[in-house]
């Protein structure tokens, strides 16, 4: 089953802008991680923050996590047409033993 | 970084036909792999957990007699997909963390894409 939802389930912008999007999940959790697919590829892991901690950066990615709201938020800063992918929440619950994604979010980067 | 490889990465088979698909560590040992599936535009979904050394565990709503997972040794894990049906075309995909240290860290395999004619 899907822990989280992902929003919004698209997301189109222009090169330079910020792009941000949303998870929300509903139990408990030991860390949430990002990743980014690209069209038909495997996933890239891109940042992971554990529930004891409010915010993360790597470059230009920008993590937030709220676990009184359980919810996150990924923010890509100055997008470039190479950002253009699904990018995805994932859970860790407190068994941490297993992954639980998100719907997912679509981003296009129009150069 | 760590390295997981699925072969094939494309198969196209006619129902009723089986289809195995391999996923390997090839740097690191994983006791434990992953197998998850993705249809199109929607998110993975877990399969099932390979156990080297031990019968795999299933999520709910899968077929352990569908789906068979075999995990021979500490860098390959294998899924069968036995008599493949149309709806059973889709994006299969292994993880696995590394056996030493904890999950925080999984690593995923390119993915591979069934097509059941």
């Amino acid at each position: 089953s899907q822990q989280g939802e992902e929003d919004p389930q698209a997301l189109s912008i222009q090169e330079g802008e910020n792009a941000t999007m949303n998870c929300s999940y509903k139990t408990s959790i030991n860390n949430l991680q990002w990743y980014r697919q690209n069209s038909g590829r495997g996933l890239v892991h891109l940042i992971l923050i554990r529930s004891n901690e409010r915010e993360k950066h790597s470059g230009r990615l920008r993590v937030t996590l709220d676990t009184s709201k359980k919810s996150s938020s990924l923010l890509i800063t100055a997008s470039r047409a190479a950002d253009t992918a699904s990018y995805f929440c994932a859970t860790v619950g407190a068994a941490g033993n297993k992954l639980t994604f998100g719907g997912g979010t679509r981003v296009l980067v129009k150069p | 970084g760590a390295v997981v490889s699925q072969h094939p990465s494309w198969v196209i088979c006619k129902s009723g036909t089986s289809v195995k698909i391999e996923c390997r560590s090839l740097d690191f040992q994983a006791t434990t792999m992953f197998w998850y599936r993705q249809f199109p535009k929607q998110s993975l979904m877990l399969m099932a957990t390979s156990n080297e050394g031990s019968k795999a565990t299933y999520e709910q709503g899968v077929e352990k007699d569908k789906f068979l997972i075999n995990h021979a040794s500490l860098t390959l894990s294998t899924l069968t997909v036995t008599s493949a049906h149309p709806e059973d075309s889709s994006f299969y995909i292994c993880s696995a963390p590394p056996a030493t240290g904890g999950w925080e860290t999984q690593y995923f395999g390119p993915g591979t894409r069934l097509l059941v004619l």
